[in-house]
């Protein structure tokens, strides 16, 4: 079974400084993928980074990267340059694929909620 | 990426009744799913809506109280039902392909 720990239930950054949010894995499995989201109080999910299992570089979007080490299990999200607007929940996910090569659900950390204090 | 249309936003429902919340994709996806989100906590998989079969259900969901319909490659609904205070949740239904993972905008239900 898949599990997913993010053991920062809360932070609190200033603005302009660059954040780590913590996410660690669990799988048997050699393919899946590996997924961030951010959760404004407005309740929307926004798809924010993606990494696959045999990546061989760490994957980029604009101030999100995620900092990839496959032999720890471990997925962090750096936010470089804070912003008041990153203020949201975060939350990490793991897919695996099943047997017939399709995509399962996700499975989901308990998140990080993420204060940018100016 | 695909967008996600999910509606009612919001609902205040009476306990013992249900509701049925739609989900409209802008493209044919193969697999849709749907989640649930307590208050305060992370998001749980609730099923996987398969078209053209019964949906799979993840441990601890069962058919009868979260019936699914999935008629084609880009519309779903779910169906809370005999709805009780511990239903009171918000519901949202995601599409992906094998990088990508996106959501509605959510169902934010509350049973009274």
């Amino acid at each position: 079974a898949q599990k997913i720990t993010q053991t920062q239930p809360g932070m609190f950054v200033q603005e302009k400084e660059a954040v780590t949010l913590d996410c660690t894995y669990d799988t048997s499995d050699q393919s899946y993928g590996l997924f961030w989201y951010k959760q404004p109080s407005s309740g929307e999910m926004i798809f924010l980074i993606y990494q696959g299992s045999y990546d061989e570089q760490n994957a980029t979007e604009g101030r999100y990267s995620l900092n990839f080490q496959k032999a720890r299990k471990s997925a962090n999200l750096v936010i470089s340059a804070s912003q008041l607007g990153d203020s949201a929940m975060y939350f990490c996910a793991m897919r695996d694929w099943n047997s017939g090569g399709g995509a399962d659900g996700l499975t989901f950390g308990k998140g990080t909620h993420l204060i940018i204090q100016p | 990426s695909a967008v996600i249309s999910q509606k009612p936003s919001r609902d205040i429902c009476q306990r013992g009744t249900s509701l049925t919340i739609q989900c409209q994709v802008d493209s044919q996806v193969t697999m849709m799913f749907w989640y649930r989100q307590q208050p305060g906590q992370s998001l749980t998989l609730i099923a996987t809506a398969n078209q053209g079969s019964e949906a799979t259900y993840e441990s601890g969901f069962v058919i009868d109280k979260f019936p699914i319909s999935r008629p084609n490659l880009t519309f779903s609904t779910l169906t809370v039902s005999n709805m009780s205070p511990e239903d009171s949740s918000i519901y949202l239904c995601s599409v992906a392909s094998n990088t990508e993972a996106f959501f509605g905008q959510g169902t934010r239900l509350t049973v009274v």
